[in-house]
C-alpha cells in the first residue's frame, strides 16, 4: 500500500485480556515509530525502531507493554493484562532513514488503532 | 522535561480573518519545531518545520527562542484549514517527538 497500515482499526478488550496491534510501514522505511495518544492529548511517545532493533523503549508505560518487529518491517505492540488506563488511540508511524531529521524524510502515520478497555 | 504547550483547544475564525494558534515549549537546548496537522477523517501529517522557514498552505511559523514559542499562522483562513494542530518539539539527540494536546481550528464561513 501506498501509506502505513495499521490492524485492527478498533479494539475492545476486557480488562485483563491480551491484545496485539500490527503496523505495517511504508515499504522500506527503516525508522518506526510507536505513539500513544488518550483522549483529548497529543500523541504521547512509546518506542522506537532502527529497522529490527528497538533502539528506544522509555516511553513504554509498563512492562506490560511490549513492542517488536523481528524482521525489520512490521511491528506489533503488544499489551499484556490491558487495564482501562489503556484504553487510546495507538498510532504508528515510519520513515525512510534512520530517525526523522531529514528534511526529506518526514514521518508518515498510520490511522491508528482505537483501544478502549471494560 | 521538555513540553509542549497550546493553551487554546479550539479557536474559532471567520473566513478570511487572520490565524495564530500558540504554542509554548520548554526546553533549555537547542530544540527541532514542528506543526502537524490532521484534518477529519485524515492521518496525521507534517505541515511545517521551522527549519525549513518555509510557508505551507498560506502558514508560517518562526521560532522565538527569547520566548519559547512556535507560534503558527496564517494571513487569511479559509474554510478547508479547519483541522486539528498540533505542536511537537524534537531534542537535539534521539528521536521522539513531544506533542502539545493540540488545538482545534474551526473556520466559519
Amino acid at each position: 500500500g501506498a501509506g502505513v497500515s495499521q490492524s485492527p482499526r478498533y479494539k475492545v478488550a476486557k480488562r485483563g485480556q491480551d491484545v496485539a496491534l500490527r503496523c505495517d510501514p511504508i515499504s522500506g522505511h527503516v525508522s518506526l515509530f510507536w505513539y500513544q495518544q488518550a483522549l483529548g492529548q497529543g500523541p504521547e511517545f512509546l518506542t522506537y525502531f532502527q529497522n529490527e532493533a528497538q533502539l528506544d523503549k522509555s516511553g513504554l508505560p509498563s512492562d506490560r507493554f511490549f513492542a517488536e518487529r523481528p524482521e525489520g518491517s512490521v511491528s506489533t505492540l503488544k499489551i499484556q493484562r490491558t487495564q482501562q488506563e489503556d484504553s487510546a488511540v495507538y498510532l504508528c508511524a515510519s520513515s525512510l532513514v534512520a530517525g526523522f531529521s531529514s528534511y526529506n524524510s518526514p514521518l508518515h502515520f498510520g490511522n491508528g488503532t482505537r483501544l478502549t478497555v471494560t | 522535561a521538555q513540553r509542549v504547550t497550546q493553551p487554546e483547544k479550539l479557536l474559532s475564525v471567520f473566513k478570511g480573518a487572520p490565524v495564530e494558534l500558540k504554542c509554548n515549549y520548554s526546553y533549555s537546548g537547542s530544540p527541532e519545531l514542528f506543526w502537524y496537522v490532521q484534518y477529519s477523517r485524515q492521518r496525521l501529517q507534517l505541515l511545517l518545520r521551522h527549519i525549513s522557514r518555509e510557508s505551507i498552505k498560506g502558514f508560517t511559523a518562526d521560532l522565538n527562542k527569547g520566548e519559547t514559542s512556535f507560534h503558527l499562522k496564517k494571513p487569511f483562513a479559509q474554510e478547508e484549514d479547519s483541522a486539528m494542530y498540533y505542536c511537537a518539539l524534537k531534542r537535539e539527540y534521539g528521536n521522539k517527538l513531544v506533542f502539545g494536546a493540540g488545538t482545534i481550528l474551526r473556520v466559519k464561513s
